[in-house]
């Protein structure tokens, strides 16, 4: 089964530091574009960065610029997002996704076809 | 930023009933070398992660019900429920990957009336 699985959240206060992981089972995630999205309670989606096949290249929101960073670990299959500096406003539910397309010759614009759960960020005193 | 406006924020209708959501982007999405328009669309239940529906705008993703259909091209589209039905009862988001930097609309509410 193709599968994302979110880990990593919980509650921080403002200021803090907190790093997210993915984990993707069920295909070949070496060859996959992925990002995060987040999701504000009652809110909308939020994208907030993607990462190339080989980690090479990483895009983000100007909302996290210079303070969240992706990586990921292609032999761990996994996903990250390293959260510094974080904010009341950073509160949400963060979900990882995947790109629709699955080939090395993927430029990285697709949409996501396949969605974590989603794990849970509080940032409060 | 590519700017995604969903109209309208929300829309009750009745079962059975034709539900029609649209979406408009800042700038055109469509990527003239391959006639592909770089947009998509989602359902989200509460309480789980979103649901594609469409993609290229008109591409219906594996396991979507064609009473679902998704149209436009440019900075127009379009998603219709041809005949609502209970499960249909959701958040409807519209999404732009032309750029690097991927934006979605704030979502409409669909609710049976």
């Amino acid at each position: 089964e193709v599968q994302l699985v979110e880990t990593g959240g919980g509650l921080v206060q403002p200021g803090g530091s907190l790093r997210l992981s993915c984990a993707a089972s069920g295909f070949t995630f070496s060859n996959y574009w992925m990002s995060w999205v987040r999701q504000a309670p009652g809110k909308g989606l939020e994208w907030l960065a993607k990462i190339k096949q080989d980690g090479s290249e990483k895009y983000y929101v100007d909302s996290v610029k210079g303070r969240f960073t992706i990586s990921r670990d292609n032999a761990q299959k996994s996903l990250y997002l390293q959260m510094n500096s974080l904010r009341a406003e950073d509160s949400a539910v963060y979900y990882c996704a995947r790109d629709l397309c699955g080939a090395l010759t993927c430029a990285g614009y697709d949409a996501f076809d396949i969605w974590g759960q989603g794990t849970i960020i509080t940032v409060s005193s | 930023d590519i700017v995604m406006t969903q109209s309208p924020d929300s829309l009750a209708v009745s079962l059975g009933e034709r539900a029609t959501i649209n979406c408009k982007s800042s700038q055109s999405v469509l990527y003239n070398s391959n006639n592909k328009n770089y947009f998509a669309w989602y359902q989200q239940k509460p309480g789980q992660p979103p649901k594609l529906l469409f993609y290229s705008a008109s591409t219906r993703a594996s396991g979507v019900p064609d009473r679902f259909s998704g149209s436009g091209s440019g900075t127009d589209f379009t998603l219709t429920i041809s005949s609502l039905q209970a499960e249909d009862v959701a958040v409807y988001y519209c999404q732009q990957y032309y750029t690097n930097t991927r934006t979605f609309g704030q979502g409409t509410k669909v609710e049976i009336k």
